[in-house]
């Protein structure tokens, strides 16, 4: 069935530090993908997305680049900052059905 | 332009009220999602409709939860009645439907309740 995987935090980097947090997927087809970032006491926003095989979607000094071979989406960030301390939620969409599927989200705490 | 519209923002009640949660999508949208969200079971969908229609209700707990859209531009979700262990944070979202597939989602900043 449809699912997301992604790495269990809490995940604490230092400010400037190298970000990767794994998100691997199981859908029928190939799915839109999409990181969502969530901001403490915030609902959910879209951080980046792709759209079809080897897509990168970008957005704030994030990456993420849509690999089918692995079924990967994993979200990068060369230098993370204090203002980085979030939720970060990977999804894609449920097949042709308009919900997404959400993994469980990777806190993630960037200390200065 | 505004974005997804929830009300109350807080809501605190006793055992046993009726709670009732607002939502207005993006104009446009066709597409409208119920969430909750706690520290245990994380962020869990409980239905969503298309063009006002339900299409999944299959999250919704139980017989006490029930939703409704009954235009374009506004849905509740209804709680009666409320339980603590409803006590989370309530998101709606919307989106809209495009060639290829549904769009990306847009959230509401949700609904904190507590059921005391």
């Amino acid at each position: 069935g449809n699912s997301v995987t992604q790495m269990e935090g809490p995940v604490t980097l230092s400010e400037e530090a190298f970000l990767t947090i794994n998100c691997t997927y199981t859908a029928t087809g190939y799915p839109s993908l999409f990181w969502y970032v969530q901001y403490p006491g915030e609902g959910l926003q879209l951080l980046l997305k792709a759209t079809k095989a080897d897509d990168k979607g970008s957005n704030k000094g994030f990456e993420a680049t849509y690999r089918k071979e692995t079924t990967s989406f994993h979200l990068e960030k060369g230098s993370v900052q204090v203002s980085d301390s979030a939720v970060y939620f990977c999804a894609h969409h449920g097949g042709s059905q308009g919900n997404l599927i959400f993994g469980k989200g990777t806190k993630l705490s960037v200390k200065p | 332009d505004a974005g997804v519209i929830q009300s109350p923002r807080h809501e605190v009640t006793e055992m046993g009220q009726e709670v009732t949660l607002r939502c207005k999508p993006i104009s446009g949208h066709d597409y409208l999602f119920w969430y909750r969200q706690t520290m245990m079971r994380g962020l869990e969908l409980l239905i969503y409709f298309n063009n006002n229609v339900p299409i999944d209700d299959s999250g919704m707990p139980e017989d006490r939860f029930s939703a409704k859209m009954p235009n374009a531009s506004f849905s509740t979700l209804k709680i009666q009645p409320s339980e603590p262990r409803d006590s989370a944070v309530y998101f709606c979202a919307s989106s809209f439907s495009r060639l290829g597939g549904p769009s990306e989602q847009y959230f509401g900043p949700g609904t904190r309740l507590t059921v005391t």
